[in-house]
This record gives C-alpha cells, structure tokens and sequence, in this order.
C-alpha cells in the first residue's frame, strides 16, 4: 500500500515568507508526528497528533510554528516568517495508534531552504 | 552535554564484517530505546526496539540496553553494502509515542 507522502519534496523560499508543508499518512493511522532534522542531525519532535488533536505539540519551537490536522488525517504544518535557521528537513510520521512500540513510518520529508 | 550522543562516523567496514554501533546518553528516565536506518534522502525506518535492559536479536541484528551504564548498542553481523546509512537510536521515557529523543546518527560505509 501507499506509504507516508509529503509535498512539496523542496521547497525555497524567502525570509519572512509564509510556507505550508503537507503530509499524507498511511490510510487509517490515528498517530501523526512532524520532526526537523538538520544537516547532520538526528530528527527532532516537533508535535504528536492522536486524531485530530494535538497531544503534544511541546517540540514547536516557538509561535510561528503551527500544524492542524482537521479531519484526523492529512496535516498542514505552517511556518510563519520563516527564518535562515529554520532551514531543515522536515520529516512527519504516521502510526496505527501511538506508542513507542506502534511503529511510526516517516515520509521522505520536506527540504525547506529559506534564502 | 547532549542528551543522546553517537559518534557520527563514518564508520567504513569490509563486506561480511561485524559492525557494532552505539549511543550513551544522559537521562536515566529512558525506558524505550529504538534504532532506526536512514537512507539518504529517505526517512528513517524503525529496525528494533527494546524495552529497558536486555538483548533482542533479529535477523542479523541484535540491539543491546545497559542502563546501568546508560549506554545502547546495535550489532549487524555479517555486512552488506545494502547496510550503508545512517543508524540513528531515539529513546523515550514513556510508551505514550511523543517526544522520541533521536541521536544525531552513525553513518555507515560497508564495502564490497
């Protein structure tokens, strides 16, 4: 079956822009995550949906990070005035349920290159 | 000091070759700990979990907790140039799924 797709593969845009980064799940996963990884690093959580809600959004780095996932099942993660720094792979993942012994199957990611 | 640590490599091996891979890390709350494969420009893919302390072997691959030593490993018994990646371990404190610690990865060269 279809696995996790993101769109778009890569995106560049300019500082202070607004940018929207899609992720598909696997058809019937309730769990969704959003990680970053940069160059060299392993990923880093960002939020963890269960349905439509965010159970734990602890990882945004601050407000101008926010992700909605309105029918439980494609999420939207949106980054508002983007910044130099925030240029990073974004990766999200999907689980049947949750839990660390739920396996989470990550998409290719986003690369996002704000110039 | 970084929570999860894992030297970056790369680590290059002959074919056929025992590879040991390994994390320390800092925060004795961790109870689950997770390697995972990443390919480049692909997403990493889980390969074992353990719980606690313990062995757990599958296939040719054999993950390995001490928490006495806050220390984890990941064995590949014999090598294939299809191992070639990068080895991440994440750890988290509670089986609710959020906030996985991820390390920053061992990349792996095995040569044919």
């Amino acid at each position: 079956g279809a696995g996790v797709s993101q769109t778009p593969s890569n995106k560049v845009t300019e500082k202070g822009k607004y940018v929207e980064l899609r992720c598909d799940p696997i058809s019937g996963h309730t769990a969704l995550y959003w990680y970053r990884q940069s160059l060299g690093q392993g990923p880093e959580f960002l939020i963890y949906f269960q349905g439509t809600g965010a159970a734990d959004d602890s990882g945004l780095p601050n407000d101008r990070f926010f992700a909605v996932r309105p029918e439980g099942s494609v999420s939207t993660l949106k980054i508002q005035r983007t910044e130099r720094g925030d240029s990073a792979v974004y990766l999200c993942a999907s689980s049947p349920a949750g839990g660390v012994t739920d396996t989470q199957y990550f998409g290719p990611g986003t690369r996002l290159t704000v110039l | 000091q970084k929570e999860v640590e894992q030297d970056p490599g790369p680590l290059s091996v002959p074919e056929g070759a025992i590879v040991s891979l390994n994390c320390t890390y800092s925060n004795s709350a961790f109870q689950y700990f997770m390697w995972y494969r990443q390919y480049s420009r692909k997403g990493p893919e889980l390969l074992m979990y353990t719980y606690s302390s313990g062995n757990k072997e599958d296939g040719r691959f054999t993950a390995q907790v001490d928490k006495s030593s806050k220390y984890i490993s990941l064995f590949i018994r014999d090598s294939q140039p299809s191992d070639s990646a990068t080895y991440l371990c994440a750890m988290s404190i509670n089986n609710y799924g959020q906030n996985f610690v991820f390390g920053p990865g061992t990349r792996l060269s095995v040569l044919p």
